[in-house]
């Protein structure tokens, strides 16, 4: 299993540019996240989904839109980067399943860093 | 407001010592706190998760206890190696809900020969 994955690694974009961020999960999870990471900043969530077909808003979700439309796929759309964009993105996956402790555990990508200029 | 603090916020220490690292939260409702390891240039890794009745769990070197009177957590690493120069994440679940994680800044560990 690859676990998640994310797609690109690295990105540039000039502001006003746009761009889709793709992640992917094999490992049958219902719930998908999206985090962001800054410097001296706990991760923050930008957007989730509990299932196929569904998105809701996070802490931080100016400026994002998502799409959930395979389980297994989670996408994070910036339709006009800024420069207060740039970081690094995590994606994550759970599932509700499992029993205590378990419930719930998520599963992070290894991040896409974010340059906007 | 929900909030995750850890200290310090850097540490440098020598391979094969141990140390312990800090975490206070105020959370409310409460579910459970987790410790995360990050390296660099990579995802969170999930090291130990509590709930509000467990004191200590461990996983290999790393022991993790929880204090829910106080609300405190440290996570103690035992013999450190190169490899667990890391960011540490403390974490706290306030509910169940899929939104509810709060997440601290992390301590940044460097480990040297």
């Amino acid at each position: 299993n690859a676990g998640v994955t994310q797609t690109p690694k690295f990105r540039v974009l000039k502001t006003g540019q746009s761009m889709t961020l793709l992640c992917a999960q094999d490992m049958n999870h219902e719930y998908m996240y999206w985090y962001r990471q800054d410097p001296g900043m706990g991760l923050r969530l930008i957007h989730y989904s509990v299932g196929e077909g569904t998105t809701a808003k996070g802490e931080v979700p100016d400026g994002y839109n998502v799409s959930r439309l395979k389980k297994q796929n989670f996408l994070l759309g910036l339709e006009s980067a800024a420069p207060s964009q740039t970081s690094v993105y995590f994606c994550a996956s759970s599932s509700p399943r499992g029993e205590g402790v378990g419930h719930n555990e998520q599963f992070f990508g290894p991040g896409t860093r974010l340059t906007v200029l | 407001k929900n909030q995750v603090e850890q200290s310090p916020q850097s540490l440098i220490i020598l391979e094969g010592k141990n140390c312990t690292l800090q975490c206070n939260y105020t959370v409310s409702p409460f579910s459970n706190l987790r410790w995360y390891k990050q390296d660099t240039g990579r995802g969170p890794v999930s090291l130990t998760i509590m709930t509000f009745s467990e004191n200590t769990k461990s996983n290999g070197r790393y022991t993790a206890t929880l204090d829910a009177d106080t609300k405190q957590s440290s996570l103690h690493i035992t013999a450190s190696q190169l490899s667990d120069s890391a960011s540490y994440i403390c974490v706290v679940s306030a509910g169940r809900g899929t939104d509810k994680l709060i997440f601290g800044t992390g301590t940044r560990l460097q480990v040297f020969p």
